[in-house]
Order: C-alpha cells, then structure tokens, then sequence
C-alpha cells in the first residue's frame, strides 16, 4: 500500500497570501497519477487537479500542482477566505487508492 | 449537470446489513469508473471500492474485503454498496464519486452510516 504524507497538518495564512502544501508518498506514483481536493464541511469534496499538474474544469488558475515520482506540491497563489478547506493528496495509480491525512488550511 | 446522489444510510446495529445506493445523472454512466469514498467522524477520507464502467472489475480497501460488495446498474444509472456484517468502526459518510479513471471526477454530497448497538 502506498502511503501518502501530507505537511504541514494546518496553515493559518492571510487573504493574498501563498499556500504551499506538500504530500509525499512511500514509493514512486506510476505516470503521476497524484489527485488533489478540496473538502469543506457538509459539501462534497471536488477535484482541484488531476495528474499532479492537470487543473480541473473550472478551477481557478490561482491553484496549480507539480511534482513527480514521490514528491508532490499543491500551491495556492492569492489565497482569497473562500479557500478555506481541508486539502487532500490521492495516489489513483495502485490498488487500494489512498489519500493522505489532509492539511487544514485557515485563510483569515 | 452532473449529480451523484446517494441514500439508504442510517442506524444499524453492528454485525447487521446496510445497502447504499447512488442515482447518477448527467454523464455517460456506463463509461466511468465508480467508487465509494468514505469519511469517519473527524477523520480524513478514506477510499473503500471502484468498479469499471462494465462491472467487470471491482477493487476494495483490505478492511472491507469480503464485508462490503461494489456493483452497478447502467440500465437504472446507479451505484449500489452492499455492507455487511457492519463494524462500529464503518461508522463514516459514505460518498460515491465517478471518473474515467480513477480519479474522483464528481462527488456526491454523501449519506451517512452509523453503526451501534
């Protein structure tokens, strides 16, 4: 089983600042099948980006993803209070897909 | 639009069966992949099952092999999770959520399970 590694556990940061959260996983993730989500409480969680650097429909370019092998970033640019979430990591290249813990990130 | 809708949550007592379903609209429903994605009480999101468009494959997370059966019904465009022999620990807000691979594309917004005594 892959195991994913989210860091840090929260970030407290201000309106127009830079979010920068990183997952690394216990082995290499095959073609950089490296999910990232949004989850905010009540909602369904939503795919932010795909492939470790492939932006969703509809995601706000304010979000981009890099990384590959087993190290993985999220950054968030201009980071606006409607950002405030848990952010998790998913491996979708091997049996059982995982997810990391998720970093809470606090935007006030 | 897409929407994912689950129901058949709710109370049960542990070693007792539940049936959750997930009515699916919007999209192709037999070209994705589906899973279910579950959430316990402030816990993280934890994957549980997908199955291929066709049904012809199924993959679970070791803590529900044997307890839990994935299928579908690409007539009716519905996801079906059957749970047995129900732990207090699969206590969570389950969602079904769909890709073309396995990426989670969509989500629904979930139905929660709570399992006790």
């Amino acid at each position: 089983e892959i195991v994913l590694t989210q860091s840090p556990g929260t970030l407290s940061l201000s309106p127009g600042e830079r979010a920068t959260l990183s997952c690394t996983a216990s082995q290499t993730i095959t073609n950089n099948y490296l999910a990232w989500y949004q989850h905010k409480p009540g909602q369904a969680p939503r795919l932010l980006i795909d492939s470790a650097s492939d932006r969703a429909t509809g995601i706000p370019d304010r979000f981009s993803g890099s990384g590959s092998g087993t190290d993985f970033t999220l950054t968030i640019s201009r980071l606006d209070p409607e950002d405030s979430a848990v952010y998790y990591c998913q491996q979708c290249a091997h049996s059982p897909l995982t997810f990391g813990q998720g970093t809470k990130v606090e935007v006030k | 639009e897409v929407q994912l809708v689950e129901s058949g949550g709710g109370l049960v007592q542990p070693g007792g069966p539940l049936r959750l379903s997930c009515a699916a609209s919007g999209f192709t429903f037999r070209s994705y992949w589906m899973n279910w994605v579950r959430q316990a009480p402030g816990k993280g999101l934890q994957w549980v099952a997908i199955i291929k468009g066709d049904g012809s494959q199924k993959l679970y997370v070791d803590s529900v092999e044997g307890r839990f059966t994935i299928s579908r019904d690409n007539a009716r465009n519905s996801l079906y999770l059957q749970m047995d022999s129900l732990r207090a620990e699969d206590t969570a807000v389950y969602f079904c959520s769909g890709g073309i691979g396995w990426t989670a594309l969509f989500w629904g917004q979930g139905t929660l399970v709570s399992v006790s005594p």
